[in-house]
């Protein structure tokens, strides 16, 4: 049959404000957690990532969350900027099994001037 | 360093034919791994190399195969090409087994007529 695109959920916010895109993952055993961002006509580009040891880690102007309890990550992004315009990817992995990576159906970010 | 590269970055192929897509890792990485990204299932994984063995394989068809060589470069075929074959073809390089970041090429877009 014909396929149906995926329907990324999009997430507006005002330049200068703070986002926040959520991810569930599926997998109890994945240990290693890693968020992408992805613009048009490019390959993902790794973020930040955080490992099931922890459950905060920070960047520069980003923040990963991880709640082992629900299996729920979040990427805060203070200060959003246009040029953070793009869609974003949680990824999961268990890191017994290779680099393999499972990826989340994305979030489009749109940042509104 | 240099980043991942792909060639070609866009190729238009018809159906029953075949392709070969190419992958270079960033210098020292030992892992490579391959991921299908379309609108209607997203960024799906194909399978992964480390040091010229497969470690891993996605659930695609037989038509899908890898290989890398001893310099980690890393070639993927698709056989028998089928319009639903059309995607961008992502490859991600890492310098571990296991666990590590994982950088991506720009992809291939590949398009079946």
């Amino acid at each position: 049959g014909e396929s149906v695109g995926l329907h990324l959920p999009t997430l507006s916010v005002q330049e200068g404000d703070n986002s926040i895109i959520n991810c569930a993952y599926s997998n109890s055993a994945s240990d290693y957690f890693i968020w992408y961002k992805q613009e048009s006509g490019k390959g993902p580009q790794f973020i930040i990532d955080i490992r099931s040891n922890m459950d905060k880690r920070q960047g520069q102007r980003v923040t990963v969350l991880l709640n082992k309890t629900v299996k729920h990550l979040s990427l805060q992004i203070a200060a959003t900027q246009p040029g953070d315009s793009a869609v974003y990817f949680c990824a999961e992995a268990f890191t017994g099994g290779g680099n393999k990576l499972t990826f989340g159906t994305g979030t489009q970010l749109k940042v509104e001037l | 360093k240099a980043g991942v590269t792909q060639t070609p970055r866009y190729l238009i192929k018809t159906r029953g034919q075949q392709v070969t897509l190419s992958c270079s890792p960033i210098s020292g990485h030992r892992s490579v791994s391959w991921y299908q990204q379309t609108p209607g299932q997203g960024l799906q994984f194909l399978f992964e190399y480390f040091s010229e063995t497969q470690r891993n394989k996605g659930n695609f068809p037989g038509r899908f195969s890898g290989r890398q060589f001893s310099n980690s470069r890393s070639e993927m075929n698709v056989s028998t090409l089928e319009l639903g074959d059309s995607a961008l073809y992502l490859c991600a390089s890492s310098q571990g087994p296991r666990g590590g970041e994982q950088f991506f090429g720009p992809g291939t877009r590949l398009t079946v007529l």
